[in-house]
């Protein structure tokens, strides 16, 4: 079935970039999504890009699609504290069914 | 504007209580979700429901029943607690069914259930 794999954990420096990746299993995924879940709260959608894109920026945000290989990325530029957050990469397909497919989340700690 | 509601916030049964976990959402939204999250194991859906009137099974169904009372609400009812249930639940809505860049997910804070 379909499945979207990432890392669980990730440690950046302030000021550093940080980079999330997240690799997905259905060739025909259409909708490609990063979303954020910062500690105690419920998930909120940071950005996401269709499939015939290879790449989409917003602010400090870039995300990468390489659909050939089915890899998606974040990089967050200028990381801060606020940025410590779990990130959930996710894919819907809308032929396919009604359901978005979630990743197990990475999590990002910020080092001092 | 609330966005999605989400009650009781924190919950503790023991094996074999019942429960129904509640959500609404304020965005005049068709579709409806009930997630949980476990560690190490992402959100799984449980049921959902593209408009009123309508529910369908999820990724993980099972122990669970779900009533899309109206446009607004959508409860969780957990029959006969176990221990499995252990989880968060997360109430989300879209638009419509997730079919275009526009129909995002928007999610409740978070039900925290513990099944002794």
């Amino acid at each position: 079935g379909e499945d979207v794999e990432q890392s669980l954990f990730l440690s950046v420096r302030e000021g550093d970039s940080s980079v999330i990746n997240c690799t997905y299993t259905d060739s025909s995924s259409t909708y490609l999504y990063w979303y954020k879940q910062e500690p105690g709260a419920g998930l909120q959608l940071l950005t996401y890009i269709f499939s015939n894109m290879d790449m989409k920026q917003d602010q400090r945000l870039t995300v990468l699609l390489n659909k050939k290989d089915k890899h998606l990325s974040l990089r967050i530029a200028d990381t801060q504290t606020g940025d410590s957050a779990i990130y959930f990469c996710a894919e819907s397909t809308p032929w396919r069914d009604d359901k978005i497919i979630f990743g197990k989340g990475t999590r990002l700690h910020i080092l001092p | 504007n609330a966005g999605v509601t989400q009650t009781p916030k924190f919950q503790v049964l023991k094996t074999g209580q019942s429960m129904t976990l509640q959500c609404a959402q304020d965005m005049n939204h068709n579709s409806m979700y009930w997630y949980r999250q476990d560690p190490g194991m992402g959100l799984r859906l449980i049921y959902y429901s593209a408009s009123e009137g309508t529910t369908d099974k999820g990724e993980v169904p099972n122990g669970y029943n779900v009533s899309r009372l109206n446009k607004r609400e959508f409860s969780l009812r957990l029959e006969s607690a176990a221990p499995s249930q252990t989880s968060v639940y997360f109430c989300a809505s879209s638009e419509g069914l997730v079919r275009t860049e526009d129909e995002k997910l928007f999610f409740g804070s978070g039900t925290q259930l513990s099944v002794l």
